[in-house]
């Protein structure tokens, strides 16, 4: 099993700010990583797969970047309805996996 | 509009059943995998199974294989999870996911259901 891991495990930042956020794989998954953020109580959101690709509807403000085993998620200038955690999952091999989660929380 | 709508869940005691639904309606269902993915109470994410298109394939996490069947009716456009032997490490909310590429399981989740909660105690 690929086992993903997220740091750091919270980051408190202001608005208008930049967050980097990193996932990390266990072993190389190329480019098949995902992230995605979930707000309390509400479902998961598709913003970034295939390390670098936006999905439909996500701000220019994420990107994201990496492969092999290092991956980051860029929030260029954090808006308030930002804050939320944020998961990365692979596709390389089943069974498919999450990370542990990065919560951004406003500082 | 994509909508997924799960149903099913509920207080059950250890060693019993349940079965999940999720409906589906805004895209052709037979085209795209679907997974169910559950989250433990402030917990994060974890994905269960998967489903091809046409139901031929499924996939399980260990954790629930031989305990739990995915399933789908494209007649009633409606995906399943029948639960048996549940345990308490069972208890999560779980969500229907569709696959952001196609027939075949395997990939990413662009739509999710809101969830049902699902409470295994005594």
């Amino acid at each position: 099993e690929i086992v993903l891991t997220q740091s750091p495990a919270t980051l408190s930042l202001s608005p208008g700010e930049r967050a980097t956020l990193s996932c990390r794989a266990s072993q190389s998954i190329s480019s098949y990583l995902a992230w995605y953020q979930q707000k309390p109580g509400q479902a998961p959101r598709l913003l970034i797969y295939d390390a670098s690709n936006r999905a439909t509807g996500i701000p220019a403000r994420f990107s994201g970047s990496g492969s092999g085993t290092d991956f980051t998620l860029t929030i260029s200038s954090l808006e308030p309805e930002d804050f939320a955690v944020y998961y990365c999952q692979q596709r390389r091999n089943w069974p498919l996996t999450f990370g542990g989660g990065t919560k951004v929380e406003i500082k | 509009e994509v909508q997924l709508v799960e149903s099913g869940g509920g207080l059950v005691q250890p060693g019993g059943s349940l079965r999940l639904s999720c409906a589906a309606s805004g895209f052709t269902f037979s085209s795209y995998a679907m997974s169910w993915v559950r989250q433990a109470p402030g917990k994060g994410l974890e994905w269960v199974s998967a489903i091809s298109g046409g139901g031929g394939s499924t996939y399980y996490a260990d954790s629930v294989k031989g305990r739990f069947t995915i399933s789908r009716d494209s007649s009633k456009n409606t995906l399943y999870l029948q639960m048996n032997s549940l345990r308490a490490e069972d208890t999560a909310v779980y969500y229907c996911a569709k696959d952001n590429m196609g027939s075949q399981p395997g990939h990413y989740f662009d739509y999710w259901g809101q969830g049902t909660l699902v409470t295994v105690s005594s």
